[in-house]
């Protein structure tokens, strides 16, 4: 089956900078990378994804970027504020008919004021 | 929040007792997953199923089953609690109607003494 890696498993920034967390795949058939933000006590909460026809997509100060050759994508955020801390989980999906998702490990992010 | 629920929200109980969380959808969607989330591991696939009486196993599967008989119900069964079935439970459907897109419930907090 797929195999996710995601580093760092910590990230602490000052306010206003840029994080970037990076994932890894291993199944070279996926084709759906979605990223989910989880606050403390919380559900994920879908935040972005993208598709293997793409490789890149914004969505105001966060965007995503796909390598599809190298097997890696990326989640950017850019102009931190305190409330995008949370911990973050990449995922990519198999090619069984249910595209299922397999995740990382997940990245703490801490926005430091 | 996608209209999901579950419940119950938080339930302890005792190591070889039967368990069954469930997960309720007010939308029809085809797809449905449960997942369980511990510290290190992130999310993992529990069962997930793709109509009425359509189920299939996922990564983690042992020591669970599931069931649905209806569109907006999906049930998770634990036949014999064992301790290290403590964990997170989310449940998550899938809005795009092809597996992916998915958005999770509140969460079932389940401990097992």
């Amino acid at each position: 089956g797929e195999n996710v890696e995601q580093h760092p498993s910590t990230l602490s920034v000052q306010e206003g900078d840029s994080a970037v967390i990076k994932c890894t795949y291993s199944d070279s058939a996926s084709n759906y990378f979605p990223w989910y933000k989880q606050e403390l006590g919380k559900r994920p909460q879908l935040i972005i994804d993208i598709r293997s026809n793409v490789g890149e997509k914004k969505d105001q100060r966060i965007a995503v970027t796909l390598n599809k050759t190298a097997k890696h994508f990326s989640l950017h955020i850019t102009e931190t504020q305190p409330e995008d801390s949370a911990v973050y989980f990449c995922a990519a999906s198999d090619q069984t008919g249910a595209n299922n998702l397999f995740f990382g490990t997940g990245t703490r992010l801490t926005v430091i004021p | 929040d996608a209209g999901i629920t579950q419940s119950p929200r938080h339930k302890v109980t005792e190591t070889g007792t039967p368990v069954t969380l469930r997960c309720h959808q007010t939308e029809n969607h085809r797809y449905m997953y449960w997942y369980r989330q511990d510290p290190g591991h992130g999310l993992r696939l529990i069962h997930y199923s793709y109509g009425v009486k359509d189920t299939d196993k996922g990564e983690v599967s042992d020591g669970y089953s599931v069931s649905r008989s209806k569109t907006e119900d999906f049930l998770l069964t634990l036949e014999s609690a064992t301790s290290s079935q403590t964990s997170v439970y989310f449940c998550a459907i899938s809005v795009s109607g092809t597996g992916d897109e998915q958005y999770f419930g509140p969460g079932t907090r389940l401990t097992v003494t």
